[in-house]
């Protein structure tokens, strides 16, 4: 069976910091994924997806990158972190093709101080 | 106006009681996800429709392609069906990335 991990589950940074989180997905091959963050009293919100190594596509120009250097791994960065960058990161996958079926990490917890 | 509205925004009800969530959205989709969101802020898929009706033990979700809308039930509620409540619809573009609503917090009291 497939699974999904993030890590860290929570985080606390200072303004100006690095950040780095991580994902990975087991079981599968060649999935799509996704980066996604929630901010306090808002929706999901489309960060970044990719279809393959190295292909990444950003949905909303901010601070942040992500890369994908192995098959079943997504990264999301920043060189220096926001206030605004606050808030609940979650990734998810897909089978290849099927992008409306999406499974949910169990996220991480940024509060940027 | 978002892409993807529900309603409402907030919910309390009684252990025991039906309740009825709605959601409509205004892109044209070829899929619609209804999502549990637990106050830890793990989600989990509830259903993926994209005609007709799907029942999966207490909850129940259907779709109108038609009218752009879809509902979920939960009958006989329980206070560990507490949770927000998020519909997603399938956007446009070949990659087709889901469009959420911004959910619905219910609270069942016991």
């Amino acid at each position: 069976s497939q699974t999904i991990h993030q890590w860290p589950a929570t985080l606390v940074q200072p303004v100006g910091s690095p950040l780095s989180l991580e994902c990975t997905v087991e079981g599968t091959s060649n999935p799509n994924l996704y980066w996604y963050r929630q901010a306090a009293g808002r929706g999901l919100q489309l960060l970044f997806y990719s279809v393959g190594i190295g292909q990444i596509s950003s949905e909303v120009p901010q601070n942040l990158s992500a890369s994908r250097p192995q098959d079943r791994q997504f990264i999301l960065s920043s060189k220096k972190l926001l206030l605004s960058d606050s808030g609940f990161y979650l990734c998810a996958w897909s089978v290849f093709g099927r992008t409306y079926e999406q499974y949910f990490g169990p996220g991480t917890r940024l509060t940027v101080t | 106006k978002n892409e993807v509205e529900q309603s409402p925004q907030n919910l309390t009800a009684q252990e025991g009681e039906f309740i009825t969530i709605n959601c409509s959205y205004s892109v044209g989709i070829s899929a619609l996800h209804w999502l549990q969101q637990h106050p830890g802020g793990g989600i989990v898929s509830l259903f993926m429709l994209s005609s007709g009706k799907k029942k999966h033990g207490r909850l129940i979700a259907t779709i109108n392609i038609q009218e752009k809308h879809s509902s979920l039930h939960i009958t006989a509620s329980h206070p560990r069906d507490s949770a927000v409540y998020i519909c997603a619809a399938k956007g446009g573009g070949s990659q087709g990335n889901l469009i959420f609503g911004k959910g619905t917090k219910l609270s069942v009291k016991p």
